[in-house]
């Protein structure tokens, strides 16, 4: 079983739909928690940070987090054909485990105009 | 803001030769940085973990000696790919984490896509 598991998709959207992405995990021990944006041939970008429980919100997105059931997911409001990017959950259990991020598999979106 | 940058952003080499990639961070410093391959509609692999003036912690399964990782200053690590054959063709990334960052926040560079011929 892998540590992170995340729908790859393709999810296909019209625009102005609201998108929900989500991850599950295993490892107990993480309590950092990340939401990045890929553009193909791109670095991913960072969006979404949340430490402990509980949720976020920056413009469109929100993020939330429950540890209780290992269990995240990402938000989109009002989704924008420019939204179609890959998304990537990761998740660390900070300093104990060296600050790695451990990476979901992304999930491939496209908001179609 | 929090700006690191990849160089090369591609590179085709012949089989044989070796590659170098920098990771800079720009407007920070950063205690350790990351490094991750990337395959086609797949999810980043870490490859190892680099802090500045030690050696790297390479993940199982990465070859210490074909990867060969070097973080001489807060700003600046290197990967070299070391007789890079077609197999080792795919994307690369690295990752800076802040300096006395409290958390785990890591910003990513454009990524380097390696093609060996």
């Amino acid at each position: 079983q892998k540590e992170v598991e995340q729908d790859p998709g393709p999810l296909s959207v019209p625009e102005g739909a609201i998108v929900s992405l989500n991850c599950t995990y295993s490892n107990s021990a993480f309590q950092y928690f990340m939401w990045y944006r890929q553009y193909s041939r791109k670095g991913p970008e960072l969006l979404m940070y949340t430490y402990s429980s509980g949720n976020k919100e920056d413009g469109r997105f929100t993020a939330q987090v429950d540890k209780s059931s290992k269990y995240i997911s990402l938000f989109i409001r009002d989704s924008q054909p420019s939204d179609s990017a890959t998304y990537l959950c990761a998740m660390s259990a900070g300093d104990n485990q060296g600050g790695k991020l451990i990476f979901g598999q992304g999930t491939e979106l496209s908001v179609k105009p | 803001g929090a700006v690191v940058s990849q160089h090369p952003s591609w590179v085709i080499c012949k089989s044989g030769t070796s590659v170098k990639i920098e990771c800079r961070s720009l407007d920070f410093q950063a205690t350790t940085m990351f490094w991750y391959r990337q395959f086609p509609k797949q999810s980043l692999m870490l490859m190892a973990t680099s802090n500045e003036g030690s050696k790297a912690t390479y993940e199982q399964g990465v070859e210490k000696d074909k990867f060969l990782i070097n973080h001489a200053s807060l700003t600046l690590s290197t990967l070299t790919v070391t007789s890079a054959h077609p197999e080792d063709s795919s994307f690369y990334i690295c990752s800076a984490r802040k300096w006395n960052s409290m958390n785990t926040e890591a910003f990513f560079g454009q990524g380097t896509r390696l093609t060996v011929v």
